[in-house]
């Protein structure tokens, strides 16, 4: 079955690090999306990654896709606590006419601590 | 605020009962997902509409149905509920149709509590 790996599964950092939530599946991504989620609340988009060694950023993150396209890395800089909450890596379960079947992984939970 | 709405935001009820979620799109987009969030099972995929019409089924059970209406908004109906049917349910929207690539806006979720 299609699974995405999700590492690591939580992480705590101090305030103004940087680190990296890695996501890994044994099949290639045909399309990948990185979400932010609080605990109970609904998932933030952040970045949709289509492209072998596409990479994209908005404010301080930052997430890849590499070259084989069988992973993809959220990279967040000087980390603030308002970074905190889960976050989720998604992909499309096929390619073609059924794109939008996302499947998930079990999600980063990260804390950030002032 | 993604601009979904979902109701209700949460819901309690026993087993062997039917509920009703209700989800509205992003103004302008036409695909409506539906997911479930466990702790168990993570998030998990169970529906797709585009514009009325059912684009793909995941792990959705016979005691589940959803439709999308006219005016887009769509229903998720859970019935003979059971313990394990407790758990988030998201409802997403994206503008197009499931050939192209495009992102998914989630809603706030409804919280199903099944006693």
């Amino acid at each position: 079955s299609q699974e995405l790996e999700q590492s690591p599964q939580s992480l705590i950092v101090q305030e103004g690090k940087n680190l990296t939530i890695n996501c890994t599946s044994s099949k290639t991504l045909y399309g990948l999306y990185w979400y932010k989620q609080k605990y109970g609340e609904g998932l933030i988009f952040l970045m949709m990654l289509q492209k072998g060694g596409e990479e994209k950023s908005h404010e301080k993150i930052t997430a890849k896709l590499d070259e084989k396209k069988q992973q993809s890395s959220l990279h967040i800089t000087a980390s603030q606590p308002s970074h905190a909450g889960i976050y989720l890596c998604g992909a499309d379960k096929n390619r073609g006419s059924t794109l939008g079947r996302l499947y998930f992984g079990r999600g980063t939970q990260l804390t950030v601590w002032p | 605020d993604s601009g979904v709405t979902q109701t209700p935001k949460h819901l309690i009820t026993a087993t062997g009962q039917r509920v009703t979620l209700r989800c509205s799109p992003r103004s302008g987009d036409l695909s409506v997902y539906w997911y479930q969030q466990s702790l168990d099972q993570g998030l998990q995929f169970l529906i797709q509409y585009y514009n009325g019409e059912e684009r793909a089924k995941g792990n959705i059970l016979e005691r589940f149905s959803a439709q999308q209406f006219p005016d887009l908004h769509s229903e998720l109906n859970l019935s003979s509920l059971e313990l394990g049917d407790s758990a988030l349910y998201f409802c997403a929207s994206s503008l197009r149709d499931s050939r192209f690539y495009n992102e998914q806006f989630f809603g706030p979720g409804t919280r199903l509590t099944v006693l």
